[in-house]
């Protein structure tokens, strides 16, 4: 069975550029969250998805970030506009229905240069 | 006050040693209570996962709760040079999905 996937793993973007990260659940797991972590920090909840539907985007910045997690394909993060202070790791965790265990993927490292 | 406390260390023992990991919570509502490893430029790991007050124990590993003082440890027994990470205590209060998350522990085991 197949961890959470996904990709890039490393994606280094100019300021300005759009960043697009991707999440493929585990199988039979229909909830997606993502986060970010700074290095030597936590991390910080941004968006949790279901099946096309965005559950709580509280975490998430209100321009430039969006989230979505089709009927079908993986869930995509999506930076516009890159900014340095974008540069950090965004892991994407996935759980089944109601169940508090979350499952991270191995987690995309953006470097905005 | 942070809704979980954790120490940021580093905590460096010698191998072999029994390693305490140990988080603070303010919220009693809280119920379900996990541990994540995480090494370095890779994601959390799921651990443990403990919903009562005691201990569960899986291999090396000793999960503790003491929910009377809103406390929750990780015990690693004969540690070893692979142990070192960062350790991540993660609580769920039952009523929604969001988990609170301590700021990790870094601990090193010295050969």
């Amino acid at each position: 069975n197949a961890g959470v996937m996904q990709n890039p793993r490393h994606l280094v973007r100019r300021r300005g550029q759009e960043a697009r990260l991707r999440c493929s659940p585990m199988k039979g797991h229909s909830h997606v969250y993502w986060y970010r972590q700074l290095p030597e920090e936590g991390l910080k909840f941004m968006v949790y998805l279901q099946k096309e539907n965005i559950i709580d985007e509280s975490g998430m910045p209100k321009e430039r970030f969006s989230a979505e997690f089709p009927k079908e394909g993986p869930s995509i993060l999506r930076i516009q506009q890159v900014v340095r202070g974008d540069s950090a790791a965004y892991f994407c965790a996935s759980s089944p229905p109601s169940v508090d265990e979350q499952y991270f993927g191995p987690g995309t490292r953006l470097t905005v240069t | 006050q942070k809704e979980v406390e954790q120490d940021p260390g580093p905590l460096s023992v010698p191998e072999g040693a029994i390693v305490s990991l140990n988080c603070t919570y303010s919220n009693s509502a809280f119920q379900y209570f996990m541990w994540y490893r995480q090494y370095s430029r890779k994601g959390p790991e799921l651990l443990m996962y403990t919903y009562s007050s005691g201990n569960k124990e899986d291999g090396r590993f000793t999960a503790q709760v003491d929910k009377s003082s809103k406390y929750i440890s990780l015990f690693i027994r004969d540690s070893q040079p692979s142990d070192s990470a960062t350790y991540l205590c993660a609580i769920n209060s039952g009523s929604n999905y969001q988990l609170i998350w301590g700021a990790g522990t870094k601990l090193i085991i010295k050969p």
